[in-house]
């Protein structure tokens, strides 16, 4: 069973940079996984961030940033803002219509 | 602007049926694919079904296989989830989602609605 891997948790603080990683269980994320962000503040329905790895959803500022760093998928939020203090989740594409999630990464903005 | 709203949650036993639905607005919705992603409470959201644009072909999460169906009716502008032999662990935010086919990511999500099986 595939599962992917996301840091529970993140401090960081305000105008500070964090770099939130997603990875799989076994093998490396690469673009043919087409990595997605989403944000989801409490009670409220997941926005996408980012898709295709590094490209921005409208309306989405440019102080987050999607990559591959190494063998993961990375999030990097640059000046972090005190609403950028929510939960993350990625996702990736496993082909066929089917997809996996990670158990998020809680970012905290103080 | 482009809209989902779900209803038909509810609180349902063990082993009992609860059928979602999903009304869209503001794209044509006959030329888009379609999911339904669940979230259980403190967890990640996971897929759990997936509908082509014209309703021929359907895929299901391993948890959800069948116990679970997926439709459409385009006319109608909705989406269905039938659920049956429900279980506990099923209970969660379910979802109506919609995806970019070639870019592999859901862009609009409804507001959710809530299941819960509980004895």
């Amino acid at each position: 069973q595939t599962v992917v891997t996301q840091e529970p948790s993140f401090s960081v603080s305000p105008g500070g940079t964090v770099t939130l990683t997603c990875g799989l269980s076994s093998g490396s994320v690469s673009t043919g996984h087409y990595p997605t962000w989403y944000q989801q503040p409490p009670g409220q329905a997941p926005r996408t961030l980012i898709f295709t790895t590094n490209t921005r959803s409208s309306g989405v500022p440019d102080r987050f940033s999607g990559s591959i760093l190494g063998n993961k998928a990375a999030l990097t939020i640059t000046g972090a803002q005190a609403d950028d203090d929510s939960d993350y989740y990625c996702v990736l594409y496993m082909g066929s219509g089917a997809y996996v999630f990670g158990n998020g990464t809680k970012v905290t903005v103080l | 602007q482009v809209q989902l709203v779900e209803s038909g949650g509810g609180v349902v036993q063990p082993g009992g049926s609860l059928r979602l639905s999903c009304a869209v607005s503001g794209f044509t919705f006959s030329r888009y694919a379609m999911y339904w992603v669940r979230q259980a409470p403190g967890k990640g959201p996971e897929w759990v079904a997936v509908i082509s644009f014209d309703g021929y072909s359907k895929h299901y999460g391993d948890s959800v296989k069948g116990r679970f169906t997926i439709s459409r009716d385009n006319s109608k502008k909705t989406l269905f989830l039938q659920m049956t032999s429900l279980r506990v662990e099923d209970t969660a935010v379910y979802y109506c989602t919609r995806v970019v086919s070639g870019y592999h990511y859901f862009d609009f999500w409804g507001q959710g609605t809530l299941v819960t099986v509980s004895s």
